[in-house]
């Protein structure tokens, strides 16, 4: 069955540090989105991506987050300096053009120190 | 402002004592309602979709059922391995970017 694989699946950084965080799709999907979940809180909304651009990001998406797909397959998150507030899952996602619904990745918990 | 709100918080059943989830919802022309299931330490795994109200849909054990406010996630029969949280969440017509909105999700318990 087709998923979508994250990777780290764990990251511990330096505070101010850049972090990327990677995903790889499901093959056929069209849409991408980031969300995070802060321990104990519900999950939010970052930013979707469609066709090379952002069609959507959140207030939380600031100038520190950015996100790309450098090749055919992967689809990253870039966080250029780290904060302590930044610790959380961060969980990529895609959906198909035909569908609603979209499909997660396990996540990658990103932890600042 | 699209509102997602769940409840119970938290629920412990016996294994086979059925109960209902209740997701109740504020958007602006809902596009989709969708109910996840979250384990600890993982993502969303997908379990339905609703669109209108009236409609039902059932997988195993769970039957997800839907009105112009609310949705109710019907647990029949629960065993051990329906534990753990079950997040509604919904899309906007309004929105181009199909985003989900959730709730915070109801912590599933159901003990042997």
């Amino acid at each position: 069955e087709p998923e979508v694989t994250q990777t780290p699946s764990h990251q511990v950084t330096q505070m101010g540090q850049e972090v990327i965080l990677r995903c790889v799709p499901i093959s056929n999907h069209l849409y991408f989105y980031w969300y995070r979940q802060i321990l104990g809180q519900k999950v939010e909304f970052l930013v979707s991506f469609y066709n090379n651009e952002i069609s959507e990001k959140s207030e939380i998406f600031d100038d520190q987050f950015s996100v790309e797909r450098p090749d055919g397959s992967n689809f990253t998150l870039k966080i250029r300096s780290t904060k302590l507030e930044d610790s959380a899952m961060y969980f990529c996602a895609s959906r198909g053009q035909g569908g609603f619904e979209a499909f997660f990745g396990q996540g990658t918990r990103l932890t600042v120190v | 402002e699209d509102q997602v709100t769940q409840s119970p918080e938290a629920l412990r059943l016996q294994e086979g004592e059925s109960s209902s989830l209740n997701c109740s919802y504020t958007v602006s022309g809902l596009r989709g309602l969708f109910w996840y299931r979250q384990d600890p330490g993982k993502g969303p795994e997908f379990l339905f979709t609703l669109y209108s109200a009236g409609e039902e849909k059932e997988k195993e054990r769970l039957k997800a059922t839907l009105t112009k406010k609310e949705s109710f996630l019907h647990i029949t029969a629960p065993k051990p391995e329906d534990s753990a949280t079950y997040l509604c969440a919904v899309q906007s017509l309004e929105d181009s970017s199909y985003k989900l909105i959730f709730g915070s999700g109801t912590r599933l318990l159901v003990r042997p």
